[in-house]
C-alpha cells in the first residue's frame, strides 16, 4: 500500500519569496510522483511529474520538484511567488502500471501575501 | 481538444435519495477514475473504469457503483444518501493502460445532501 504525507496544510508567504511544499511518500514498490494545483472551485491541475531519470523535474509556472530516494521525498518549490499561485497543491503517487489510481497526500494550502 | 467535462456541476439532494453523476472523458482517453474530495477525509479513490469494466476499487460502501458506456463516457451512482456523502466528486480521465502517466480532471459535481 502506498501513502503520501504533505508535512505542511498551510504554508504563508510573501509575494516574490521562495517557496517549497514538502512531501513524503511511503511505497513497498517503485512509483511514479506528481503534484497537482487545485484553484477555487476547479478541478485538480497537472504541475510536473517524475517518472524516472533526472531527479529534478520542471514543470509549469515556474515550479520545480527534486525527488530523493533515499529520504522517500518530493518537494515543490519555486523561486518566486506571485499572487496568483494562491491556490491547495495535492502530492500523489501512482504504481508505475499507470495514473489511473492516484493516492493523494492531505494538501496544503498556499497563501501569497502582498 | 476539449478537456474532462462533468456534469452537473452542483447538486442538492436529500438524505434517503439516490444521485448519478456523469463524466466525459477527453476523446480517445478510455480509462475514467472517480475520486471524492472531503474536508476531512481528503482526496479519495472510488473507482476506475476501462473499456466499459471496472478495474480499480476504492474502500467505500456498495451505495457507490458506476458504469461506463462503449463510447467512454462514465456515470456515478451514489444509492442511500447520507449526509456525509456532500463532497466534490472528480472524474479524471487517461489514455490507455499500461505506461499512460497523467490523469486530466474534470471540474468536478459538487454535491450537497441536506
Amino acid at each position: 500500500a502506498q501513502s503520501v504525507t504533505q508535512l505542511d496544510s498551510q504554508v504563508p508567504v510573501f509575494e516574490e519569496a521562495p517557496v517549497e511544499l514538502r512531501c513524503n511518500y511511503s511505497s513497498s514498490v517503485s512509483v511514479y510522483l506528481f503534484w497537482y494545483v487545485q484553484y477555487p472551485n476547479q478541478g485538480l491541475q497537472l504541475l510536473l511529474k517524475y517518472l524516472s531519470g533526472s531527479t529534478l523535474v520542471k514543470g509549469i509556472n515556474g515550479f520545480e520538484a527534486e525527488f530523493n530516494k533515499s529520504q522517500t521525498s518530493f518537494h515543490l518549490r519555486k523561486p518566486s511567488v506571485h499572487i496568483s499561485d494562491t491556490a491547495e497543491y495535492f502530492c500523489a503517487v501512482s504504481e508505475p502500471q499507470g495514473a489511473q489510481k492516484l493516492v493523494f497526500g492531505q494538501g496544503t494550502r498556499l497563501t501569497i501575501n502582498p | 481538444k476539449a478537456g474532462v467535462t462533468q456534469t452537473p456541476r452542483y447538486l442538492i439532494k436529500t438524505r434517503g435519495q439516490q444521485v448519478t453523476l456523469s463524466c466525459s472523458p477527453i476523446s480517445g482517453h478510455r480509462s475514467v477514475s472517480w475520486y471524492q474530495q472531503t474536508p476531512g477525509q481528503g482526496l479519495q479513490f472510488l473507482f476506475e473504469y476501462f473499456s466499459e469494466t471496472q478495474r480499480n476499487k476504492g474502500n467505500f460502501p456498495g451505495r457507490f457503483s458506476g458504469r461506463q458506456f462503449s463510447n467512454s463516457r462514465s456515470e456515478m451512482n451514489v444509492s442511500t444518501l447520507e449526509l456525509g456523502d456532500s463532497a466534490l466528486y472528480l472524474c479524471a480521465s487517461s489514455l490507455v493502460g499500461g505506461l499512460n502517466t497523467e490523469a486530466f480532471f474534470g471540474q468536478g459535481t459538487r454535491l450537497t445532501v441536506v
